[in-house]
């Protein structure tokens, strides 16, 4: 398995504004990934940090509305940039081992 | 039509009644199939891990797949008021640990 931190576990935001999300892992790992979970649905990947190189984004999600650094094996963060209501949400970053992925606990954004 | 299709629910059990939640795909390309347990407010518990077709089980908990009917299930034995949550199915072809994932069954166990 995996432990997983977040930070922060929540925020309150104003639209306009952004707020970076960290992720740590207790170890290295090579695939680290982004998800986001909208009020009452299931979680739709955003994204798959890659270390040392770009993020690769999935179908609607762009990286000047959702920029990700991964600076080494074991911490990624993810900004939501210019934030509006409709990117309330809750952030999840997971890690890939075994053939499976491990999740964090999640950030809970608010927006106004 | 979405690749993975799971029945929100919610549903509503009895305490030590079996549940049963079930999933189906339409990609045959996938090959890893997890259960994951979600408790209000808090992130994805991996349950299960199955590959291929077949049973697994671990405790009260077993993982059924079928790939010829592109179908997949979780029974709960002895079902516990604890087991209430959110229970989501996902799969992965395995090559680009990309998951996808059911839209999430709420299960509520009864005392």
């Amino acid at each position: 398995s995996a432990v997983i931190s977040q930070k922060p576990s929540r925020d309150i935001c104003q639209r306009g504004t952004s707020l970076t999300i960290q992720c740590q892992v207790d170890s290295q790992v090579t695939m680290m990934f982004w998800y986001r979970q909208q009020p009452g649905q299931s979680l739709t990947l955003i994204a798959t940090a890659n270390q040392g190189s770009e993020a690769t984004y999935e179908s609607g999600f762009v990286i000047d509305k959702f920029p990700i650094s991964r600076p080494n094996l074991t911490f990624s963060t993810l900004t939501v940039s210019n934030m509006s209501p409709e990117d309330s949400s809750i952030y999840l970053c997971s890690v890939g081992r075994d053939d499976t992925q491990y999740f964090g606990p999640g950030t809970r954004l608010t927006v106004l | 039509q979405k690749e993975v299709e799971q029945d929100p629910g919610p549903l509503s059990v009895p305490e030590g009644a079996i549940v049963s939640l079930n999933c189906t795909y339409s990609n045959s390309a996938f090959q890893y199939f997890m259960w994951y347990r979600q408790y209000s407010r808090k992130g994805p518990e991996l349950l299960m891990y199955t590959y291929s077709s077949g049973n697994k089980e671990d405790g009260r908990f077993t993982a059924q797949v079928d790939k010829s009917s592109k179908y997949i299930s979780l029974f709960i034995r002895d079902s516990q008021p604890s087991d209430s949550a959110t229970y989501l199915c996902a799969m992965t072809p395995g090559n680009t640990g990309k998951l996808i994932f059911g839209q999430g069954t709420t299960l509520q166990v009864k005392p």
